[in-house]
This record gives structure tokens, sequence and C-alpha cells, in this order.
């Protein structure tokens, strides 16, 4: 299995700041056969299901402020997230599609500082 | 707008079944893979299992193996997740997904307790 390793835990971050998160998979998650980083990113705020944010390691879903952000590639992302809003305070994780069985990372909990 | 509802949950004794179900709103039902994924209470997210569009290829992590199956009716646009031989193991939220390769949407979840 894919292992994703995320850093850190957990985050607090002062509001109007930037926040980043990093994701480690144990194997590269490069879709060869169309080039494509089957990396996304969810947030999850308390008492509710988690939100697709980023698909493809780097492209917003519709809706998400373009304050959030993904980067990176073959085995290792992050999540951006700059001008930190009250809103924010969630908890994120990264997913792998690229293999089976799909894969998250622990999870990193964003609080406000 | 896309809406998944799931149902079924419930307290069952370990060793016991239950059977999940989602339905489907807002897109079409038939041209997406689907998931399950479940949470167990203050820990993070499973995968448990996925079906594609017609229900031909079903793919289960290896904890359920044997013990769950994923099955569709496109008909009556909903998923579903027979569960057997639960274990403690297994208490968890469940949530359907629409599944694109990452997970589009989700439903609020339906809370499964194994315990006696």
């Amino acid at each position: 299995d894919t292992v994703m390793t995320q850093s850190p835990d957990s985050l607090a971050v002062s509001l109007g700041e930037r926040a980043t998160i990093n994701c480690k998979s144990s194997q590269t998650v490069l879709y060869r056969s169309n080039n494509k980083n089957c990396l996304a990113w969810y947030q999850q705020k308390p008492g509710q299901p988690p939100k697709l944010l980023i698909y493809g390691a780097s492209t917003r879903e519709s809706g998400v402020p373009d304050r959030f952000s993904g980067s990176g590639a073959g085995t290792d992302f992050t999540l951006t997230i700059n001008s930190l809003q009250a809103e924010d305070v969630a908890v994120y994780y990264c997913h792998q599609h690229s293999t089976i069985p799909y894969t998250f990372g622990q999870g990193t909990k964003l609080e406000i500082k | 707008e896309v809406q998944l509802v799931e149902s079924g949950g419930g307290l069952v004794q370990p060793g016991g079944s239950l059977r999940l179900s989602c339905a489907a709103s807002g897109f079409t039902f038939n041209d997406y893979w689907m998931s399950w994924v479940r949470q167990a209470p203050g820990k993070g997210l499973e995968w448990v299992a996925n079906i594609n569009q017609d229900g031909s290829e079903k793919r289960l992590v290896d904890s359920v193996k044997g013990r769950f199956t994923i099955s569709r009716d496109n008909a009556k646009n909903s998923l579903y997740l027979q569960m057997n031989s639960l274990r403690a193991e297994d208490t968890a939220v469940y949530y359907c997904a629409r599944d694109g390769g990452e997970l589009l949407n989700w439903g609020q979840g339906t809370l499964v307790t194994v315990s006696s």
C-alpha cells in the first residue's frame, strides 16, 4: 500500500499569516499514462464531511478561495494557505488515488495562534 | 447541486450485519465511480471500497475483503455497502463519495457502532 505521511500533525498560525502542510508518499503517485499526479487535498471542519480543495496536486476545485494552493510532484507535496482566515480552522488530509487501496495522510490539525 | 445521503447505520453486535445505502442526486449517477470511506471516532479517513459505473469492477481494502460487498443500482441512483461479520474495529462514520479519482463530493455520513 502507498503510505501517506503528513507533517506536521498540528499547526498553529496567526490570522493573516501563511500555513504550510506537507505530504509525502511512500511511492510515486504519478500516473504515467496521463502524467498526472493523483494527489488531492481535503478540508474537514468539526462535525462535517471532508471537502475537496485541490486535485491533481495543484488544481483548485471550483469555489475554493485562491488563498489555497497545492504544489509538488512524484512523492512530495505541499498545501499552502495564504492569509489565514478564522474559517480555515480544520483538519486537512492528503489523499492518493494512483494505486489501490486509496490512502490518506493521517491529517493535520490547523488552529489559530 | 450534488447530494449524497447515506442511511442504514446503527448499533449492531459483533458478528452482525448491516446494509448501508447512499441516495445520489444532482449528477448523472451512472457516469461515475462511487466510493465508501470511513472514519473511526476521532480518527482519520480510511477508504473502504469503490465500484465502477456499471458495477462490473469492485475494489475493496484488504481489511474488509470477504466481509463487505459494494453494489449499486443505477435505476435508483443508489449505492450500497453490505457489511457482514462486523467487528468492533468497523465502528465508524461511513461516507459515500462521488469518485473521480479524487473524491469530488461527500455525503454527511452514517454512524455504524459495533458493540455488545
